[in-house]
Parts: C-alpha cells; sequence; structure tokens
C-alpha cells in the first residue's frame, strides 16, 4: 500500500538552529498538506501544498512540494522552544466523491534545547 | 472556540467493555474521519464519513463501528476493547473538496483499557 515516510524519526537541537524534515511518498499524492502536533495535543494544519514544485513560507517556516509530487520538506530557522513538537506530513490521495484522503507521513519529533 | 469537540476527554473501560466515543462539529463539513493514534506513532484512518456515506478502510477490525446520525455527531463504538485499543482516538472534519480539504482535529479522547 502506499506509504508516506519521513526523517528524521527525532531532532533535538538548540535554540537558534535550523531544523529541516523531510517527506517521501512511494506513490504522487494530489496534495500535500503539514501538521503540527505538540506533546499531548492534536495535529493542526500548517499549510497544502498542491503545484508541482511549489514553494511556500510562514515566518521561520519554509514548505516545499517536489517536482515529481512524490516529496516534500519543512524547514525551520532558527528554531524556537515554542517549535517543539511533532511534524507529520500527509499525502493526498484522491477518493471519489472528490474527498481527500490522507496519509500520515510517520513524523518527526523536534526537540528544541533553550 | 472549539469547532470539533470530542467526548470524553479520558475514558476508562475494562476489557471487553463496550464503550463509545463521541465528536461534533460547528463546521457543517461533509466529512467526518476517526483516526487511532498510538503513542508515537502518526494517526491511522479508521473510516471516514461523506454525508451519509460511510467508508471503512481494509484493514480497520470489526470491533470498531461507527455512526453518523446528522451531520454534526459521529460516533466511534469500540464493540469489545482489547488491551491493543488503548490509545488516542481523533475524530477530524474536512470540507470535501479535493483541494481544499484541510482537516480539522478534535483535541482526542484518550482511552485506555484496564
Amino acid at each position: 500500500g502506499q506509504q508516506v515516510m519521513q526523517i528524521p524519526q527525532y531532532q533535538h537541537v538548540q535554540e537558534g538552529e535550523d531544523f529541516t524534515t523531510y517527506c517521501n511518498s512511494s506513490t504522487t499524492l494530489s496534495n500535500i498538506q503539514w501538521y503540527k502536533q505538540r506533546p499531548g495535543g492534536h495535529p493542526v494544519f500548517l499549510i497544502q501544498l498542491v503545484k508541482s514544485g511549489e514553494v511556500k513560507k510562514q515566518k521561520r517556516l519554509t514548505f516545499q512540494f517536489g517536482e515529481a509530487k512524490k516529496n516534500s520538506s519543512l524547514h525551520i530557522t532558527a528554531t524556537q522552544t515554542t517549535d517543539v513538537g511533532t511534524y507529520f506530513c500527509a499525502g493526498g490521495r484522491p477518493l471519489r466523491g472528490a474527498t481527500n484522503k490522507l496519509i500520515f507521513g510517520t513524523g518527526t519529533l523536534l526537540a528544541v534545547q533553550p | 472556540d472549539a469547532m470539533v469537540i470530542q467526548n470524553p476527554r479520558y475514558q476508562v473501560t475494562q476489557f471487553g467493555k463496550p464503550v463509545t466515543l463521541s465528536c461534533s462539529q460547528t463546521l457543517n463539513h461533509n466529512v467526518m474521519y476517526w483516526y487511532q493514534q498510538k503513542s508515537s506513532q502518526a494517526p491511522k484512518l479508521l473510516f471516514h464519513y461523506y454525508d451519509k456515506d460511510f467508508n471503512n478502510e481494509a484493514d480497520t477490525p470489526d470491533n470498531f463501528q461507527s455512526r453518523r446520525p446528522n451531520t454534526s455527531f459521529c460516533f466511534l463504538d469500540i464493540r469489545s476493547p482489547g488491551l491493543g485499543d488503548a490509545a488516542m482516538y481523533l475524530c477530524a472534519t474536512s470540507r470535501g473538496a479535493v483541494a481544499k480539504n484541510i482537516q480539522y482535529f478534535g483535541a482526542g479522547t484518550r482511552l485506555s483499557v484496564l
């Protein structure tokens, strides 16, 4: 079945360092979404990428969708302690009825040391 | 203001004793999803409703059932909980359109099985 893998599984950085997580799908995706889940919390939507090669920025966060629409990355510049959490990519796969099934990646847990 | 509300936040049940988790939404979204998330893992889709149309995942055990009596409410029934069913159960909703199907998650119900 379709799989979405993320690397690394875990990253520990010093506050102020940069961080990147990579997401790879075994099949072409219709879109990619990124969610952040704080410890003990629930996934919260960050962004969606739809177009091949698309790049979007949210303050210190940069999201990229690969040309083949099979991979994506999230880069955080100058991490802060508030960035702590697990970052999931979620690949969209069209379903009947025009809805979209998300295949969640394995997640990357980010720890930031002050 | 919470838009996807799950009750209860914590549920303790006994091995084999049926349990029902509930989810309500104020977004008037077509699609409602149930996910199971175990510790340090990605959310795993159990099933979803597109309006009244129920869609089960192939690997969801028969022990898990769902009901959606109206647009706003959706229930997850676990007929005979086993120790392996202890997990966080997340409800999510989306509008259903392919390109705009951001999923909004509830805070989750953490289920313990004794």
